[in-house]
């Protein structure tokens, strides 16, 4: 079975500044991806990054980054230079690669809030 | 086109009627998924279409009854709902076991 927590249910960031969202993960598929996604109040899932479990190079997507750390079970979302419009709700996933499997296991989530 | 797209956007309906949510996307992706969201909590899997057939059903009641009428498209026909039905009902698609794209939802109140 796959387990993703994160820890910090609500998060504040300054804007301008960078803010990492902690994610870890419990799997014992040797193959998997990791998502990350944003969730505004409007409700939108919106997918900002994605990182395979075989990617030797963390992934990044303009001022987002995932901070990914395989032996640690961990994949920390790093968002740089925080703008108001970042405030939301921010979802970990995780899903087996390969097969037919087409199921992600989310976390709970972090809502963060950008202030000015 | 690079967006799913959902109808409607709102829904209030009675314990007694019947009505259909939309989903639409034209990316070409061969799998498409039914979630339910309650407010401040992830997403719950309903319903996995691959290649227009139902893949996975995760035990939910019969009052759901989803339907791909092609690759582009999928219905969730709602009947005889109940007040705790009510939530924010997201359509998603993916090109195979890949990222997912989320349509905005339909938030579906049941009176």
């Amino acid at each position: 079975a796959q387990k993703i927590t994160q820890t910090q249910p609500g998060m504040f960031v300054q804007e301008k500044e960078a803010v990492t969202l902690d994610c870890t993960y419990d799997t014992s598929d040797q193959s998997y991806g990791l998502f990350w996604y944003k969730q505004p109040s409007s409700g939108e899932m919106i997918f900002l990054i994605y990182q395979g479990s075989y990617d030797e190079q963390n992934a990044t997507e303009g001022r987002y980054s995932l901070n990914f750390q395989k032996a640690r079970k961990s994949a920390n979302l790093v968002i740089s230079a925080s703008q108001l419009g970042d405030s939301a709700m921010y979802f970990c996933a995780m899903r087996a690669r390969g097969g037919s499997n087409y199921k992600l296991t989310f976390g709970k989530g972090t809502l963060l809030t950008v202030n000015p | 086109d690079t967006e799913v797209t959902q109808t409607p956007k709102h829904l209030v309906m009675g314990m007694t009627n019947k009505k259909s949510l939309k989903c639409e996307q034209h990316m070409g992706h061969r799998a498409m998924y039914w979630y339910k969201q309650k407010a401040k909590k992830p997403p719950e899997l309903m319903f996995v279409y691959s290649y227009e057939k139902l893949s996975i059903n995760e035990s939910v009641p019969s009052r759901f009854s989803p339907e791909c009428p092609n690759s582009s498209l999928l219905n969730l026909h709602l009947h005889a709902l109940q007040p705790e039905d009510s939530a924010l009902y997201l359509c998603a698609s993916s090109y195979d076991t890949t990222e997912q794209f989320f349509g905005p939802g339909t938030r579906l109140t049941v009176l």
